[in-house]
């Protein structure tokens, strides 16, 4: 089972440019969401999805869109890039249940320049 | 609202040495608790987890009581391998939050063989 899937693991953007982080999860989890880890600060949410067809806003929302057309894909778009968004962005699932444990990705590493 | 604070590292310690991380809570209702461990270059995986006051969560020789007089979730362990180098957060889930997680800022442990 591959639990949760990041695209690209890795990705170098000027400053002004969109750029669709993917996220992929096989495991039917009901929510989704998006983190992003700063040294120092820890995980901070960004945006996160309950169910398919649902979004809700996180701790620092702004400058980032989700989308959750279906269970499986959870993607975030940065519309015009600047460098405070240089981050290591995580996706993480979890079933909604009484255990509410998240399963994480392995992470894209994106710098803005 | 919500917030976790844990304390700030890097700890260092030699192979077979005791470890304790400090992590303190503030929940508006009757969170759920867990550890998370980070390791290089990867996403963050459960390592243990409790639910209700005086629960203990073990995993991996790693300990943790959810002490609600105290609003604590110290993590423990006896005897600390190199392999447990990684970064662990501490964090909360809380109900009357939406089921979101709260993650503390993170502790660095280095084990030296």
């Amino acid at each position: 089972t591959a639990g949760i899937t990041q695209a690209p693991t890795s990705q170098i953007l000027a400053a002004g440019r969109s750029m669709t982080l993917r996220c992929t999860q096989d495991m039917r989890h009901n929510a989704m969401y998006w983190y992003r880890q700063d040294l120092g600060l820890g995980l901070r949410l960004i945006h996160y999805s309950n169910t398919a067809g649902t979004t809700g806003k996180g701790e620092v929302p702004d400058g980032y869109s989700v989308s959750r057309a279906n269970t499986d894909d959870f993607p975030l778009t940065l519309a015009s890039a600047v460098p405070s968004q240089t981050s290591v962005y995580f996706c993480a699932s979890s079933p909604i249940s009484s255990t509410d444990t998240q399963y994480f990705g392995p992470g894209t590493r994106l710098t803005v320049l | 609202g919500d917030s976790v604070t844990q304390m700030e590292g890097p700890v260092t310690l030699s192979e077979e040495a005791f470890l304790t991380i400090n992590c303190t809570y503030t929940a508006t209702g009757y969170p759920s608790l867990f550890w998370y461990v980070q390791y290089p270059g990867e996403g963050l995986q459960l390592l243990l987890k409790a639910t209700k006051a005086d629960d203990k969560g073990s995993n991996k020789g790693f300990e943790a009581t959810y002490r609600k007089e105290t609003t604590s979730f110290h993590l423990e362990k006896g005897s600390v391998q190199v392999s447990d180098s990684a970064v662990y957060f501490c964090a909360l889930s809380d109900r009357d939050g939406g089921f979101k997680t709260i993650f503390g800022a993170g502790t660095r442990l280095f084990v030296k063989a």
